[in-house]
C-alpha cells in the first residue's frame, strides 16, 4: 500500500459544473501527478506537481487546474465540465528523489459527465 | 519525447516463462526504463525499471540491450495474475512518464 487515497472514488456530475478531484498522501513524497485514462489507451499526463505550491503542464493540460497546497494534497479541478472529461482520473506520486523514481498509483475516480 | 514500440498483444501459459519485448530506438542517455502494469480496474502497478544494467527484483528481471535501443521484461514464472496490460515507458525529467497502448498479456491454464 502506497498510501495514496483519491476522493471521490466515483461521480457522476452535469456539463458546466465544477468538480475537484483529489489526491491525498501520507508517503511526504515531493512529486504528485495526475493522470486521465480512456478506454482503450493509456495514461496521459494532465499536471504534476515538484513541490508545495509548484506546479506543471502535462500533455493534456486544458480544460484543468492543480493547486498544492501541501506536501500531501494535490487537487485537480475542472472549471466548467464538459462531455470529453469523462474519464478515469489516476493520481500518483513519485519515491525518488529528483523525481527520478517509480510512481505509484492511486485506485482511480470514475468520473462521468452528462 | 522518445518513444517505445510493444505488442499489442501476447499469450502464454501457467508456470511458463514469459518474455516481453520493447523497442525504444530513440531513447537518450539519461532516459530511464520502466514497466508498468495494470490489471483490470486498477491503477498502474510499477513492476521495475533500470538504466543500462540488467534488473532483477521480486516480481521480474528486466534485460536491456548494450546499445540500449530495446528491452526484455522476463516473467519467470507466469500466473493468472499475471495477466494484465504491461507498459514498457522511457521516463524523462521529474519522472513524467508517456504511456503507450502496451501489451495486453493472456495467461491460460
Amino acid at each position: 500500500d502506497a498510501g495514496i487515497t483519491q476522493s471521490p472514488r466515483h461521480k457522476v456530475t452535469e456539463t458546466g459544473t465544477p468538480v475537484t478531484l483529489r489526491c491525498h498522501q501520507t508517503e511526504n513524497h515531493r512529486y504528485m501527478y495526475w493522470y486521465r485514462q480512456d478506454p482503450g489507451h493509456g495514461l496521459r499526463l494532465i499536471h504534476y506537481s515538484y513541490g508545495v505550491k509548484d506546479t506543471d503542464k502535462g500533455e493534456v493540460s486544458d480544460g484543468y487546474s492543480v493547486s498544492r497546497s501541501k506536501t500531501e494534497d494535490f487537487l485537480l479541478t475542472l472549471e466548467s465540465a464538459t462531455s470529453s472529461q469523462t474519464s478515469v482520473y489516476f493520481c500518483a506520486i513519485s519515491h525518488g528523489t529528483g523525481g527520478d523514481g517509480p510512481q505509484h498509483f492511486g485506485d482511480g475516480t470514475r468520473l462521468s459527465i452528462l | 519525447d522518445a518513444k517505445t514500440t510493444q505488442p499489442n498483444s501476447m499469450e502464454s501459459n501457467e508456470e511458463e516463462p514469459v518474455h516481453l519485448p520493447c523497442n525504444h530506438s530513440t531513447i537518450s542517455g539519461t532516459d530511464y526504463i520502466h514497466w508498468y502494469r495494470q490489471l483490470p480496474s486498477q491503477g498502474p502497478e510499477y513492476v521495475i525499471h533500470g538504466l543500462t544494467s540488467n534488473v532483477n527484483n521480486r516480481m521480474a528481471s528486466l534485460a536491456i540491450a548494450e546499445d540500449r535501443k530495446s528491452s526484455t521484461l522476463i516473467l519467470h514464472r507466469a500466473t493468472l495474475r499475471d495477466a494484465a496490460v504491461y507498459y514498457c515507458i522511457l521516463g524523462g525529467t521529474a519522472s513524467k512518464l508517456t504511456f503507450g497502448t502496451g501489451t495486453r498479456l493472456q495467461v491460460t491454464l
